[in-house]
């Protein structure tokens, strides 16, 4: 069964820096990845998605994912994080072929990012 | 375009009393997923439909919730009767159907609901 670990319930950055988000799967079938992010009283809005292809992928807003399948790992960076960035980041790896589940999403915990003026 | 809709977005209620919860996806999505989000916690999903078939009913839990969605359009989750521990946010997200797992789920504001 797949699942998702995001390391770090909390990170916090100050504006401008670097931001790095930590996302690891667990799949036994190719997986599909995506990071989502959520701000307060809000739903959840896609960042990025990997599906097959390129190991790098670009999303949303300045953010960029990578996609390693020897690290099992689909870490979140950005290379200069903004205010309005502050929001909590999740996680998802779409269960695999074959079933019912079928195109479920699981979810990491999630991340809350604070960033600092 | 309007996005996928939830009604209503707060909801406390007293323990064992009925809630429910409504939720209009985006105009052509065939797919509607219930998803629990407890506090500190990624979303759970609770069921998927396809039109109108729940598909995967598998982590709903039978005995307090159900859910329909009569005509594949929208859709209606309760909770009959309401446990403390139903606490939480309940999203709803719809795809287009029949990408299975390359999809995009577009999802709600969700409903926030404090059972006291």
């Amino acid at each position: 069964a797949q699942s998702v670990t995001q390391l770090g319930s909390h990170v916090s950055v100050s504006e401008g820096a670097l931001v790095l988000l930590r996302c690891n799967y667990s799949s036994s079938v190719p997986p599909y990845l995506f990071w989502y992010v959520q701000y307060p009283n809000q739903g959840l809005q896609l960042l990025l998605k990997y599906t097959t292809g390129a190991t790098l992928v670009k999303g949303i807003n300045g953010f960029e994912a990578e996609f390693k399948k020897s690290e099992t790992s689909f870490h979140l960076t950005k290379p200069s994080a903004h205010m309005s960035d502050a929001a909590e980041y999740f996680c998802a790896v779409s269960e695999g072929v074959g079933g019912g589940s079928q195109g479920n999403l699981i979810f990491g915990k999630g991340t809350k990012l604070s960033v600092k003026p | 375009e309007a996005g996928v809709v939830q009604s209503p977005r707060y909801k406390i209620i007293e323990k064992k009393q009925p809630v429910a919860f409504w939720c209009n996806p985006i105009s052509g999505h065939n797919t509607l997923y219930w998803y629990r989000q407890n506090l500190g916690q990624g979303p759970e999903l609770l069921i998927r439909y396809e039109n109108e078939e729940a598909v995967d009913d598998s982590q709903l839990p039978k005995d307090r919730f159900s859910a329909e969605r009569l005509k594949g359009v929208d859709s209606t989750l309760k909770i009959q009767p309401a446990e403390l521990g139903d606490s939480a946010v309940y999203l709803c997200a719809s795809s287009w159907g029949g990408g299975g797992i390359r999809e995009t789920q577009y999802f709600g504001p969700g409903t926030r609901l404090l059972v006291l």
